[in-house]
Formats: C-alpha cells, sequence, structure tokens
C-alpha cells in the first residue's frame, strides 16, 4: 500500500526557520516525482516543485523559486520542504504527493499544517 | 503561470448530472492530453478522481468522467450524491513552467 505520511504541525514565528518532512512507503522511492503543494487558509491549491529522488533533479513553480527548498534523501525515503526564514504569509497547509509520470498527483500525504505568528 | 479557470460554484440535486469546466491555454490544456481533476472534502487532502483527460484511478466511482474540447476541459459528475459535496480542483501540464497548474476551484453543492 502507498503512502506518505507528513511531520506534523507546526507553529513557528516570523523569520525563524522550518524543515517539514514526507516518507514514503509502499513503492519504489527512486522511481517516481514527488512534490509539495501550498494550500492558503481558504484558498485553492498551488504547486511549489517537485524532486526526483533518484538523481535529486527540482523544478521549482517561479512563485517558489528562491523562497523554498526542496530535498530528499533516498536513503530513508523521504522528501523535505524548508524556509530560511518564514513570514506570516507561509502560514498554510502544505501537501506532499507523488507525481504519475503525466504529472497529475495519485497519492498524497495528509497535510502539515504551518501556522507562522508573532 | 495563472491558474487554470473554473466556475467558483456549481450546484445540483441528488440523482442529476453536473459538469464543472475547466479553461486554460494551448500551452496547458489544449496543447497537452495532460488533464486531471481533484475532489478535496473539508479538512481532507485532495484526491485523483480522473488523470489524462478521462481516465478513472481504481476505485473512483465511474459516475466520475472527464473530457476535452480545445482549450476547455470538463469533469461530469452523474447520479449526483451527498457525498459528492466537495471542492474539486483541475490539472494541467504546462509547457511555461514544465509542472501541473491548478485551476481556481469549484465548490460543488447537493442541493
Amino acid at each position: 500500500e502507498v503512502q506518505l505520511v507528513q511531520s506534523g504541525a507546526e507553529v513557528k514565528k516570523p523569520g525563524e526557520s522550518l524543515k517539514i518532512s514526507c516518507k514514503v512507503s509502499g513503492y519504489s522511492f527512486t522511481s517516481y516525482w514527488i512534490g509539495w503543494v501550498r494550500q492558503m487558509p481558504g484558498k485553492g491549491l498551488e504547486w511549489m516543485g517537485i524532486i526526483y529522488p533518484s538523481d535529486s533533479n527540482i523544478k521549482y513553480s517561479p512563485s517558489f523559486q528562491g523562497q523554498v527548498t526542496i530535498s530528499a534523501d533516498k536513503s530513508i525515503n523521504t522528501a523535505y520542504l524548508q524556509w530560511g526564514s518564514l513570514e506570516a504569509s507561509d502560514t498554510a497547509i502544505y501537501y506532499c504527493a507523488r507525481l504519475r509520470y503525466t504529472y497529475s498527483a495519485d497519492y498524497w500525504g495528509q497535510g502539515t499544517p504551518v501556522t507562522v505568528s508573532s | 503561470q495563472s491558474a487554470l479557470t473554473q466556475p467558483a460554484s456549481v450546484s445540483g440535486s441528488p440523482g442529476q448530472s453536473i459538469t464543472i469546466s475547466c479553461t486554460g491555454t494551448s500551452s496547458d490544456v489544449g496543447g497537452y492530453n495532460y488533464v486531471s481533476w481533484y475532489q478535496q472534502h473539508p479538512g481532507k487532502a485532495p484526491k485523483l478522481v480522473i488523470y489524462d483527460i478521462s481516465n478513472r484511478p481504481s476505485g473512483v466511482s465511474d459516475r466520475f468522467s472527464g473530457s476535452k474540447s480545445g482549450n476547455t476541459a470538463s469533469l461530469t459528475i452523474s447520479g449526483l450524491q451527498a457525498e459528492d459535496e466537495a471542492d474539486y480542483y483541475c490539472g494541467s501540464y504546462t509547457s511555461s513552467t514544465t509542472l501541473e497548474v491548478f485551476g481556481t476551484g469549484t465548490k460543488v453543492t447537493v442541493l
């Protein structure tokens, strides 16, 4: 059974750093792209970027390039999303998702709520 | 890359059929057969219900069907049921970012 299990909810202050995780099981981690999706409160879905764990090839959405860092550790089947300096506007739910070869996301994590507030 | 355009809301009575549109450009919806649809219930993660325009993942009801004409894709839900009440997002590969771009989302209400 394919599973993507994300790390728990986070509450942070502006300016702090953060790294959230997505551990996968049930399939070959290095054979599929995996990506991150942002959903701000009451808003729609936005792709942030994707990574191919086999060679760490990364594609960022222009809106998120330079704002976050996506990485993966294939030794522990885990993908990461990190911020160097959080802002209040980073408050959102972040989902990881596995991509089919035609770019649709067929399996999703449960989501990680991130709250940034002073 | 702008989001694909969907109606904000669509409603229907139980048993009826509804159709949600998703309009893009020749750089995304119109240029590729990589259109997907996602269902999201409140407080839950999205779920893929259609991929590659008209294919259903295993376990998805055959009441969900997809199609495409030109730059517009459509999701039809037939035999509407209370459990279909949710937000629906389309997605399409776009050559501008070589990623998928989502639609603006449609809230489906079962009357």
